[in-house]
């Protein structure tokens, strides 16, 4: 079956990096795209871009230039999303979830925490 | 960027209702709009695709219509396991964007 696993909560300081993965099991990794979702606490759902698994081009949402990389290890199946830089408005859960019919299946999310 | 405009934000119903949300998109954005449920602590869940395509799994009483700039999503008899929150998306333009939520709750 599909499943997109993620890696477990960060505690990190600010100016530090993250570097969260997504790793997808069940079906061919590099037929669909994995897109990254952020959801700050209590709020709603912020779409941040999406990398094309089979050619590698990354597409970012207007806001996520510069501090954010998406990037892939096709050999294991796995798309990663860093963060470098981090505030503490950086503080949110990140999902990543492929793009089939629209966003078909969710990672678990991961909590980033960003505080000194 | 499309801006997609969700309302309520919150619903308060009791169970057996029809509910009914209802998600605006800033221009046309054809059928290219997704429904989808979250509950707290948990990933989103697809409910609709393409505006009014059941995804697999989903229970019939959800249903999606719309096209254009107006979409609904309707629940026909609301069940204990509804009571979520409800995101409209649309997957038109080259950069997607999220409604900002309706919280479905106990009346």
């Amino acid at each position: 079956q599909v499943q997109l696993v993620q890696s477990g909560p960060e505690l990190k300081k600010p100016g530090a990096s993250v570097k969260v993965s997504c790793k997808a099991s069940g079906y061919t990794f590099t037929t669909y795209g994995i897109h990254w979702v952020r959801q700050a606490p209590g709020q709603g759902l912020e779409w941040m871009g999406w990398i094309n698994t089979d050619t590698g081009n990354p597409t970012y949402a207007q806001g996520y230039t510069g501090r954010f990389v998406f990037s892939l290890d096709t050999s294991v199946s796995t798309a990663y999303l860093q963060i470098s830089s981090l505030k503490a408005e950086d503080t949110a859960v990140y999902y990543c979830a492929r793009s089939g019919l629209a966003l078909d299946y969710w990672g678990q999310g991961t909590l980033v925490t960003v505080s000194s | 960027d499309i801006q997609m405009t969700q309302s309520p934000s919150t619903l308060s119903a009791s169970v057996g209702d029809r509910v009914t949300i209802t998600c605006r998109a800033s221009q046309s954005i054809s059928s290219w709009l997704a429904w989808y449920q979250q509950k707290p602590g948990k990933a989103p869940k697809l409910l609709i695709y393409k505006a009014s395509s059941l995804e697999s799994g989903v229970p019939s009483r959800f249903s999606g219509s719309g096209s254009g700039t107006q979409f609904t999503l309707t629940i026909s008899s609301l069940q204990p396991d509804d009571f979520a929150t409800y995101f409209c998306q649309q997957y038109d333009s080259f950069s997607w964007t999220f409604g900002q939520g309706t919280k479905v709750e106990v009346k």
